[in-house]
């Protein structure tokens, strides 16, 4: 079962903006990851941040994580049509296991 | 160097049918891992190898799954008397703990399993 839980479900926006996706979860962990899913692909591994890193940057991608709050937030600056595909957050309790939420789906509007 | 490879990529079978599913992964990855997505989901978690023996099968739904790694490389998820809920994606990954960046995972294509 699903104990991750991502906002919005499902995110649309112009071509050129930015687009911001959220992530919470319930227990302590490890770390928590970003993946996409292209339709009809496989998962693509975006980038990992560790439960005692605060914000981590690649590329036009941003994430953030308070632990606070147990929530994580991704930021794609600057959208691309190429960018449209449902965004999965992960967290790992362990070196291993991941748990997984449901996903946003986000459409970049040429 | 080639990515993680499952066949078959569709499987059409009938309820109680027998499948097996199978995983290649990334040559020299000691982790594998297989997991379940059902449509609009995110991935379920469902077995992790670490070499050849099965580290944590706590995610397979029930006795009907079973998974096997007998030589550390290519795995082999196999499902009995399949029922209609079985109908998802099987994806699996690897990975390389210890190296690098050691929680990434590299995911297959996925295989899609369909229950008539």
């Amino acid at each position: 079962s699903q104990q991750g839980e991502e906002d919005p479900q499902a995110l649309s926006i112009q071509e050129g903006e930015n687009a911001t996706m959220n992530c919470s979860y319930k227990t302590s962990i490890n770390n928590l990851q970003w993946y996409r899913q292209n339709s009809g692909r496989g998962l693509v591994h975006l980038i990992l941040i560790r439960s005692n890193e605060r914000e981590k940057h690649s590329g036009r991608l941003r994430v953030t994580l308070d632990t606070s709050k147990k929530s994580s937030s991704l930021l794609i600056t600057a959208s691309r049509a190429a960018d449209t595909a449902s965004y999965f957050c992960a967290y790992g309790r362990s070196n291993y296991q991941l748990i997984w939420g449901a996903g946003t789906k986000l459409i970049i509007k040429p | 160097g080639a990515g993680v490879s499952q066949t078959p990529s569709n499987k059409v079978t009938e309820k109680g049918k027998y499948v097996e599913l199978r995983c290649d992964p990334i040559s020299g990855h000691t982790a594998l891992y297989w997991y379940r997505q059902s449509l609009g989901q995110g991935p379920e978690f469902l077995i992790y190898f670490q070499g050849t023996g099965a580290a944590d099968d706590s995610g397979l739904p029930n006795d009907r799954f079973f998974a096997v790694r007998p030589e550390g490389s290519v795995s082999t998820l196999k499902i009995q008397r399949t029922e209609r809920g079985d109908s998802a994606v099987y994806l699996c990954a690897s990975s390389s703990p210890g190296r690098g960046p050691t929680d990434t995972q590299y995911f297959g294509p996925g295989t899609r399993l369909t229950v008539l």
